[in-house]
This record gives C-alpha cells, structure tokens and sequence, in this order.
C-alpha cells in the first residue's frame, strides 16, 4: 500500500500570510493526488484533484502543484474561512490512502 | 441538486452486523465511481471502499477486507456497504462520497454525503 505523509501536522498562520503544505507518497504516483478540507463537525471537500487543478467554485488563492511523489497545498492569502484540517489523498491505486491531515488555525 | 445522503448507523455490539445505505440524487448514477470512507472519533480520514461505475470491480481497504462488502442498486439510485463481525475500532462516521470524473475510477472525490455515525460498543 502508498502511504501518505503530511508536513506539518498543525501550522498557526495570520490572515493573508501565505501558506504551504507538504504531502509525500512512499512511492511515484505521477499527479494522482487530491487535497481537500475538512472544517469541524462537516464532510471533506474537495479542493485540488490530480495534483493541480482547482475544483470548480474553489476559490482561487488555493493552488496545488508536484509530481511523483512530492506535492505542496498552498493558500496564498490565508483567509478566516480557511481554518480547517487539511488532507491529501492518492488515487493512482487501491487503497486510496489519505495522508493524516495538517490542521490550519490562526494565531 | 447533486446529493448523497447516508442512514442506516447506529449503535452495535462488537461481532454483529450492519448494512448503510447511501442515496443519491442529481446526477446520473450509474456513471460514477462510489466509494465509502471513515473517520473514527478524533482521527483522521481513512478510505474504506469503493464500487465502480459498472459495479464490476470492488477495492476494500485491508482493515475491512473480508468483512465488508459494497454493492449498489441502479434502480433505486442507493449505494450500500454490508459490515459484518464489527470490532470496536470500526466506530466512526462512515460518509459516502462520489467520484470525480464519469466512468473513472482514479480521481478524486467531489460529492460527499454527511455522514453517519456507527458505534461498536458491548
């Protein structure tokens, strides 16, 4: 099975710094990865699909870019809205691992 | 509007069963992937399962292999998962959720259902 890493596992940020964060696979899975949020209490929802691009109605100061087996979530101007759990998963095989999530506050 | 909407969780002893359902509404729903995932209180997001478009192949997640089965109903648009011998590390919220891209089975995950709450408890 791929597993999934995430760095860090918890970052406290200010509105409109620029946010980063880091997933790695254990293995090559070419841009089969996804990022999604999940806020307290709600379903994840889906951000980033295949390593880069934006789902529709997302907004557009988050962004996703890597390849193989290194990839990066960034928020380019952090938002009080965006304080949630951050997850990225891979679907390039079964199962579907999901790395263990970095939860984003504010200071 | 697109949906999914997930019963059938409750409360359970450890060694019993349970089937959850998952209905879906908005989109056509014999042309997407399906799968189930958890979330055990406090922890993160794990992949449980997932039937495809044509319900012709299933993937399970090692932890429930053998004790889980998925399958759906084209016919009343509802997508379940049947969990035998539950253990207590099997309570958590179960959400269902669609795949991203028509009769595809690599992507991501779009829509997602709320979620509902299983507990194995003695």
């Amino acid at each position: 099975d791929i597993q999934m890493t995430q760095s860090p596992s918890s970052l406290s940020a200010s509105v409109g710094d620029r946010v980063t964060i880091a997933c790695r696979a254990s293995q090559s899975i070419s841009s089969f990865l996804n990022w999604y949020q999940q806020k307290l209490g709600k379903a994840p929802k889906l951000l980033i699909h295949k390593a880069s691009n934006l789902q529709s109605g997302v907004p557009s100061r988050f962004s996703g870019s890597g390849s193989g087996t290194d990839f990066i979530l960034t928020i380019s101007s952090l938002q009080p809205e965006d304080a949630a759990t951050y997850y990225c998963q891979q679907s390039y095989s079964t199962p579907f691992t999901f790395g263990p999530g970095t939860k984003v506050d504010f200071k | 509007q697109v949906q999914m909407v997930e019963s059938g969780g409750g409360v359970v002893q450890p060694g019993r069963s349970l089937r959850l359902s998952c209905a879906a509404s908005g989109f056509i729903f014999s042309s997407y992937t399906l799968h189930w995932v958890r979330q055990a209180p406090g922890k993160g997001l794990e992949w449980v399962a997932l039937i495809t478009y044509d319900g012709g192949n299933k993937y399970y997640a090692d932890s429930v292999k053998g004790r889980f089965t998925v399958s759906r109903d084209s016919s009343k648009n509802t997508f379940y998962v049947q969990m035998n011998s539950l253990r207590t590390e099997d309570t958590a919220v179960y959400f269902c959720a669609r795949g991203l891209e028509v009769a595809a089975t690599f992507c991501g995950l779009d829509v997602w259902g709320r979620g509902t709450t299983v507990t194995v408890s003695s």
